[in-house]
């Protein structure tokens, strides 16, 4: 069974603050995903990443950056917290061939004050 | 531009009866479709795909159905259970595309009631 980690289950922030958020994967998934999901709004890709070191932007990456230096990890960076970036956050990974589903983790809970 | 729709944002069903969630989407170019499933604190569990190859999959009380020419699918749950009570969301995907990303829709929430 595929198993996505999120270090953290809930995390309070302030505005400015720098902000990690960390995912690992145990599938040794190619493809790993960073989304956000936000009432009325669906789930909006941040930014994803098909191979170590390699990362595309999604459809909202402003105010992100992420980072992939191993396979199995891949990690979500608020450079400087906002109150509009409190949110769930949601990480998933999948194989890079085929026709696979996303595997989500539980999600993080943030939110900035 | 919204490429996939979900124009409920919610339903209620009684148990036992049919739970039919909606979903379109304008991107003719779309060749794959899913269905996730999120309950709260929770994150979005995999149910049922399609390929665009075929009109209908069937996974024990979950079916999916896909209209090509009106650009729509289905999710049918029979019989739904007080346990099926989630957030339902309606993805798709071009694998032929930009890595086979997946655009969400915005969610409807079940609610279905003993």
């Amino acid at each position: 069974d595929v198993k996505v980690t999120q270090s953290s289950r809930y995390l309070v922030k302030r505005t400015g603050e720098k902000v990690f958020l960390e995912c690992v994967q145990d599938m040794d998934h190619e493809n790993m995903f960073w989304y956000r999901q936000d009432p009325g709004l669906g789930l909006r890709l941040i930014y994803f990443s098909y191979d170590v070191k390699m990362k595309e932007k999604g459809d909202i990456p402003e105010g992100y950056s992420v980072s992939r230096e191993k396979k199995e990890r891949f990690s979500l960076i608020l450079e400087s917290a906002s109150t509009n970036q409190t949110s769930m956050y949601l990480c998933a990974s999948r194989s890079g061939t085929g026709a696979p589903p996303l595997h989500f983790g539980n999600g993080t809970r943030l939110t900035v004050t | 531009d919204q490429q996939v729709k979900q124009n409920s944002p919610s339903l209620s069903v009684q148990e036992g009866r049919i739970s039919i969630l909606n979903c379109d989407y304008t991107n003719s170019m779309f060749d794959y479709f899913l269905w996730y499933k999120k309950y709260p604190a929770e994150g979005p569990t995999f149910l049922i795909s399609i390929s665009s190859i075929k009109d209908k999959n069937e996974d024990g009380r979950f079916t999916v159905f896909l209209n090509k020419s009106a650009k729509h699918l289905s999710l049918h749950i029979v019989p739904s259970q007080p346990g099926d009570s989630a957030v339902y969301f309606c993805a798709a995907t071009n694998y032929g595309g930009s890595q086979g990303n997946l655009i969400f829709g915005k969610g409807t929430k079940l609610s279905v009631k003993p």
